[in-house]
């Protein structure tokens, strides 16, 4: 079966500009949560989504908006783009709200020039 | 606020040793501490987790401690092979459940 696929893989913006992130979930996953990466830090949660509800969300600006659809996927959205938004975007998936058994896909770097 | 902290933030070691890994948390709520191993381009891997009501688990040469009552927890890989040069992150859940606090990250090196 296939893991989380997210897609782009790299995206480079300029400063002010819009983006869209995509990830598809493991199969029969049904949450879906996304973090974000900076170099040399740890994951930080931005959004989870179950069952195309938003069950939780971290400490980020409004800028930062996702949703999920009726099969599961999501879409992650940035807002008038800093350049403090570059960073790899994880989306992890698992099989319902619980942070357990959370499976990562392979990010998207966006670089914001 | 919530907060997971790890150390060391490097480690090297020779092939064959045993390497350790502590983390620390903030938030007596925490009921779940998973590990994660993140290769170069690569999205974390979870390699092994452990739940609150258990004080050890091993997975082969991986194996994790947790410590309710001091908050920290720990994971030990012993035998330590070039393939386990990789960053390795520590979590704890939220008091919500609904997202993972993780460490800074250790980056391990294993040389043969």
């Amino acid at each position: 079966d296939a893991g989380v696929t997210q897609s782009p893989t790299h995206l480079i913006k300029t400063r002010g500009q819009h983006v869209t992130l995509r990830c598809s979930p493991i199969s029969g996953h049904k949450s879906v949560s996304w973090y974000q990466q900076v170099l040399g830090q740890g994951p930080q949660f931005i959004f989870q989504y179950y069952e195309k509800e938003e069950r939780g969300r971290g400490n980020f600006p409004d800028r930062f908006s996702a949703r999920q659809f009726p099969n599961y996927s999501s879409e992650l959205n940035v807002n008038a783009l800093l350049l403090g938004d570059s960073a790899l975007y994880l989306c992890a998936s698992s099989e319902n709200t619980e942070t357990e058994k959370l499976f990562f896909g392979s990010g998207t770097q966006l670089s914001v020039l | 606020g919530e907060n997971v902290e790890q150390h060391p933030s490097t480690l090297s070691v020779q092939e064959g040793d045993s390497a350790v890994i502590k983390c620390t948390y903030s938030d007596s709520a925490s009921n779940y501490f998973p590990w994660y191993k993140q290769e170069l381009g690569k999205g974390p891997q979870l390699i092994i987790d452990i739940r609150s009501n258990v004080g050890e688990k091993k997975d082969q040469r991986i194996a994790v401690t947790l410590n309710k009552t001091a908050k920290h927890f720990s994971l030990h890989i012993t035998e330590t092979q070039p393939e386990d040069s990789a960053v390795y992150f520590c979590a704890a859940n939220n008091q919500a459940g609904t997202a993972l606090i993780f460490g800074k990250g250790t980056t391990l090196s294993v040389s043969s």
